[in-house]
Formats: C-alpha cells, sequence, structure tokens
C-alpha cells in the first residue's frame, strides 16, 4: 500500500506564530485530504487539496487559516497559521490508496502540535 | 451533524476474549470503513465493507453492515494486548469520509 512520510512529528509552538506540516507520498494520488484530532475527539476534514487547484474547505476551516499547498501529485502542506491553544490537536494528512485493491485511505502518522 | 456514532465509547476486556464494537451512522453511504488508531498516531486501515455487503472477513476481525438500521459492527475475536487502540468507523457518501467518535478498547493481559 502507498507509503506516507509526514513530518514534524510533533511540535510546541508559541501562540501568534505558523507551523507548516509536510506529507509526501510514494505513489501519485490525484487528492489529498487534510484533518484534525482534537484532544480526545475524532477526525474532523479541514479541507481536500487538488494538484493544480485551490483546496476545498470544509465549513469551519478557512484558507487565511489553514493555507494549502499542492505543488504536484505526491506532496502536499498544510500551514497553521496565527496559532493559539485551541489549535492543539494532532493534524493527520490522508490518500485513497491507489495500491489496495479493496480500497480504504492511507494516513500519515500524524503531527502532534501543542501550542502555548 | 453527518458524524457516526459509535458505542461502546469505551471498552476493557480479558485478552483472549472477543470485543465487539458498533458504529451509526445517519445518511446513505457508498462504504463503510473501520480504522485503527495507536495512541494518538496516524490510522491504520482495518477493512472496507461496500454498501451491497452485509458481512466481511479479515483474520480476527469480522464487519457487519446493516444499511437498513445505519449501522455497522467490528467484532475482534481472541483479543491480544496488541490489540489496545482507538477503533473508528468511517463511511463514504461522496468523495470524502465522515469518521466516527470512536471506541477506546483496552486488552489487559
Amino acid at each position: 500500500s502507498a507509503v506516507i512520510s509526514q513530518k514534524p512529528s510533533r511540535d510546541i509552538c508559541q501562540r501568534g506564530t505558523s507551523l507548516t506540516i509536510q506529507c509526501q507520498v510514494d505513489s501519485q494520488v490525484t487528492m489529498m485530504f487534510w484533518y484534525r484530532q482534537q484532544p480526545g475527539q475524532s477526525l474532523t476534514l479541514i479541507a481536500t487539496a487538488n494538484q493544480g487547484s485551490e483546496a476545498t474547505y470544509e465549513s469551519g476551516f478557512v484558507i487565511d487559516k489553514f493555507p494549502i499547498s499542492r505543488p504536484n501529485l505526491t506532496f502536499s502542506t498544510l500551514t497553521v497559521s496565527n496559532m493559539s491553544p485551541e489549535d492543539s490537536s494532532i493534524y493527520l494528512c490522508s490518500v485513497e490508496d491507489p495500491d489496495r485493491p479493496s480500497g480504504g485511505y492511507t494516513f500519515g502518522s500524524g503531527t502532534r502540535l501543542t501550542v502555548v | 451533524s453527518q458524524q457516526g456514532e459509535e458505542d461502546p465509547q469505551a471498552l476493557s476486556i480479558q485478552e483472549g476474549e472477543n470485543a465487539t464494537m458498533n458504529c451509526s451512522y445517519k445518511t446513505s453511504i457508498n462504504n463503510l470503513q473501520w480504522y485503527r488508531q495507536n495512541s494518538g498516531r496516524g490510522l491504520v486501515h482495518l477493512i472496507l465493507i461496500r454498501s451491497n455487503e452485509r458481512e466481511k472477513h479479515s483474520g480476527r476481525l469480522r464487519v457487519t453492515l446493516d444499511t437498513s438500521k445505519k449501522s455497522s459492527s467490528l467484532l475482534i475475536t481472541a483479543s491480544r494486548a496488541a490489540d489496545t487502540a482507538s477503533y473508528f468507523c468511517a463511511t463514504s457518501g461522496t468523495y470524502k469520509y465522515i469518521f466516527g467518535t470512536g471506541t477506546r478498547l483496552k486488552v489487559l493481559a
């Protein structure tokens, strides 16, 4: 199945600063998905990133706060801007796995963000 | 909200016992998937069941789907300490998945 390298795995950041999270996939994929998982909660989709076009954001998420880049079919970044303690979460990228015949999504290992 | 509900929220069993967790959802789906998450890390895909399937097996895992009740169950047989994790169902309507609230499973050695 596809392998995703997500960096950084964790970070502690000062409020008001920004953090960029990277995901590299070992195969070409059309769509990449970015999720947020707040402490003790389930996953919430932030946006869908397509190569060559602007990301599609879900209700409650805006581009100014979570700008996304998708320069090619194997890479994407998510930036968490002007952070506050409420942004402390695990952020995960995901792709529909092209190498799994039975379907399903593959996830990166997650970025655990703590804002102080 | 479209988010699925899972129950129980938490489950603690002895090694060797079976663990059953349930997922209910609200809208029509194309398929339903189950994922495992260890210690707040990335999710691992376990099994996908399509809307026209009723039951699926993979190793010690058995998944059922009842579209008339909009519910699914995940059974883990002969549980092991390594099965300790959070388990999430995810339902697909269009191109994106909606994740359930999760069940935290603890298997005691």
